[in-house]
């Protein structure tokens, strides 16, 4: 079993609608959770940190749910700008920085 | 005024050869990573270094050799390169905190073996 799962997409949406993204992980010590945002032949970069209250960035919300070992993302009213491979990824310790193989959204006009 | 670069960006080599990625960081940061992303687009960790001392290496061939000269550079350098080498090759540097931190990432090498 992957030490992160995330189902690959590719979500194919129209602009403004509303999609959500989930991850689930095995390492329950794991410490803290991030969604990093990977555009085609370029390098991941954060998108946001994943806390355990939940948390919000403009159109982004994360939510974590440490009892189920599962983290999601929302995406609210969708820009073509949008479209990249989200990546889920868990600290396990010592900076270990641990990635799902992502989900894949493609936005259209 | 790239803040993690890499060099070269693209490298073909034949197999059985030798060859080395650099990476340099200007954010001050005191830990840098090496990590693969295979054709699955799969991320994978292969080395960390914190104040040029190895913290982290998984399971990885000692083909590969990092070696961290001062806390701003970490190369790699893979002896007799396989098929199977072939991938993207990203460094990323981050400063050790409260386990929030955030890793900033390269360009990205990719290498091609024939």
């Amino acid at each position: 079993r992957k030490e992160v799962e995330q189902d690959p997409g590719p979500f194919n949406v129209p602009e403004g609608a509303t999609v959500a993204f989930n991850c689930t992980y095995s390492n329950s010590a794991s410490q803290s959770f991030f969604w990093y945002r990977q555009d085609c032949r370029k390098e991941p970069k954060l998108l946001m940190s994943v806390y355990s209250s939940g948390n919000e960035d403009g159109r982004f919300t994360a939510q974590l749910n440490r009892a189920s070992q599962y983290i999601s993302l929302l995406i609210r009213d969708s820009k073509l700008s949008d479209s990249a491979t989200y990546l889920c990824v868990v600290n396990t310790g010592f900076q270990k920085l641990v990635f799902g193989t992502g989900t894949r959204l493609l936005v259209s006009p | 005024d790239t803040a993690v670069s890499q060099t070269p960006k693209y490298l073909v080599t034949q197999m059985g050869n030798d060859k080395s990625i650099k990476c340099e960081q200007n954010l001050g940061h005191d830990t840098m990573y090496w990590y693969k992303q295979d054709s699955k687009k799969f991320l994978k960790i292969m080395f960390s270094y914190n104040n040029k001392e190895l913290i982290i290496n998984e399971t990885v061939p000692n083909r590969f050799s990092p070696k961290s000269p001062d806390k701003a550079h970490l190369n790699l350098h893979i002896n007799s390169l396989e098929l199977g080498d072939s991938a993207v090759y990203f460094c990323a540097s981050s400063q050790r905190g409260g386990g929030q931190e955030t890793q900033y990432f390269g360009p990205g090498t990719r290498l091609l073996v024939l």
